[in-house]
């Protein structure tokens, strides 16, 4: 069946330093999903993608998606305390003629000030 | 305020004993989702149901039951049949259609004891 891994599976960064985490499915997806889960907390989604070797930024945040569609990344600028949580991507395909989404299985980021 | 509500938030289950987890949304959203969360783990699809009277087995749909008699609301039971029920449970919403993006309730703990 349709997996999407992401790595790493954890990351350690000093504030101010760069991060970015990559998301790979095994099947060519529609579109896919970024969504952020803090501490304690429930994922919240942050953004969509759905052309090939589409570019979205949010600030510090810069979204791409592959041009094959079966890969993305997120890389996050100059990381803050605030970054942290565990980012997880969401691919959505049609799977056995029904459309769904299948989480990545996450990345965990920690920032240290 | 819409959104989804989850309850309760945690609850604690004797070994044996079948256990019923609430979710209610007001998003007049079609599509509800059930995923399971363990402890630094990513989500795993349990249920889903695009319409009401309709759902499909996710991933991990052993030992867990579901029901979708009204729009607003998709209970989920563990029943005794699943081994290692001791997770964080999140309920979740979409419009349905492709690329919308997926509302998360705030979870539910369950612990076996």
């Amino acid at each position: 069946g349709q997996q999407v891994m992401q790595i790493p599976q954890y990351q350690h960064v000093q504030e101010g330093e760069d991060f970015t985490t990559y998301c790979n499915s095994s099947t060519t997806l529609s579109n896919i999903q970024w969504y952020k889960q803090r501490p304690g907390g429930h994922p919240v989604f942050l953004i969509q993608l759905v052309k090939s070797g589409e570019v979205k930024k949010q600030k510090r945040l810069t979204f791409q998606f592959g041009e094959a569609k079966k890969n993305s990344s997120l890389h996050i600028t100059a990381t803050q305390t605030t970054d942290v949580g565990t980012y997880f991507c969401a691919g959505g395909a049609l799977t056995s003629g029904t459309y769904k989404y299948i989480f990545g299985t996450g990345t965990r980021l920690k920032v240290l000030a | 305020d819409g959104g989804i509500t989850q309850s309760p938030k945690y609850l604690f289950r004797k070994e044996g004993q079948n256990v019923t987890l609430s979710c209610e949304q007001n998003l007049n959203h079609d599509a509800m989702y059930w995923y399971r969360q363990d402890p630094g783990q990513g989500l795993r699809l349990i249920y889903y149901s695009q319409i009401v009277n309709d759902f499909q087995k996710g991933d991990i749909a052993e030992g867990y039951s579901v029901s979708r008699e009204k729009k607003e609301s998709f209970p989920l039971t563990v029943t005794s049949a699943q081994k290692n029920p001791t997770a964080f449970y999140l309920c979740a919403s979409s419009r349905g259609k492709t690329g919308n993006t997926i509302y998360f309730g705030e979870g539910s703990w369950l612990t076996v004891v």
